[in-house]
């Protein structure tokens, strides 16, 4: 199947700073990324969809000034959490859908985040 | 928008029983049924999807069941064994490149031996 790649895995950060989690699909263009949250035992929630060289769309309550997100190329998306607190601290999981494989979506490997 | 509920949330059999997880959609509009296991720590793994053409898919142990009209379909495990053990979500979307996946709040399934 198609893969996407995700980085880093974790990292930990002080509060208040940003970090930058890159989401990548190594073997096919993607228009089209979604960003998930998944805080622990909980599902999957969507926060955005990013749109190659175009503008984000969040999903309600998840702030854009907060989540920046950037889909400068047809491989390549990120997410910035800025000024980080500990209630950000969540799994961050990309994907993307490769249409040659029936719409199937695939998953980045994920990132877990842990602000100090 | 989509919205999906998925019950139970948590499940518990002997191994070499049956599992059932079943979920429900709101959106009319989506096609697209997957379910995915999750281990901790890592990202969620497709084990089967169905579209909306067709009522019923199996493969090996797993099969998933749709009903269109009731807007539900059911994920079912037979034989089960411990390393089955996992979260499983359901998911729904219209699959076109730009809808998201919509999850239900997952199953957390526990096989005892």
């Amino acid at each position: 199947g198609a893969v996407v790649s995700q980085h880093p895995s974790r990292v930990i950060c002080k509060s208040g700073t940003s970090v930058k989690i890159e989401c990548r699909s190594l073997d096919f263009q993607a228009t089209t990324m979604f960003w998930y949250r998944q805080f622990p035992k909980q599902s999957l929630m969507l926060m955005a969809t990013s749109n190659e060289g175009s503008k984000a769309t969040y999903e309600q309550g998840v702030e854009k000034d907060k989540f920046l997100i950037n889909h400068a190329s047809l491989t390549l998306s990120t997410l910035t959490v800025t000024s980080a607190h500990p209630e950000d601290s969540s799994f961050y999981i990309c994907s993307a859908r490769d249409q040659g494989h029936t719409g199937e979506l695939f998953f980045g490997e994920g990132s877990r985040l842990t602000v100090l | 928008g989509e919205n999906v509920e998925q019950h139970p949330s948590t499940l518990s059999v002997q191994e070499g029983d049956s599992a059932v997880i079943k979920c429900t959609y709101s959106d009319s509009a989506s096609n697209y049924f997957p379910w995915y296991k999750q281990e901790l720590g890592k990202r969620p793994q497709l084990i089967i999807d169905i579209r909306s053409n067709v009522g019923e898919k199996k493969d090996q142990r797993i099969a998933v069941t749709l009903n269109k009209t009731a807007k539900h379909f059911s994920l079912h495990i037979t034989e089960t064994q411990p390393e089955d053990s996992a979260v499983y979500f359901c998911a729904a979307s219209n699959n076109q490149a730009g809808t998201a996946l919509i999850f239900g709040k997952g199953t957390t399934l526990s096989v005892s031996s």
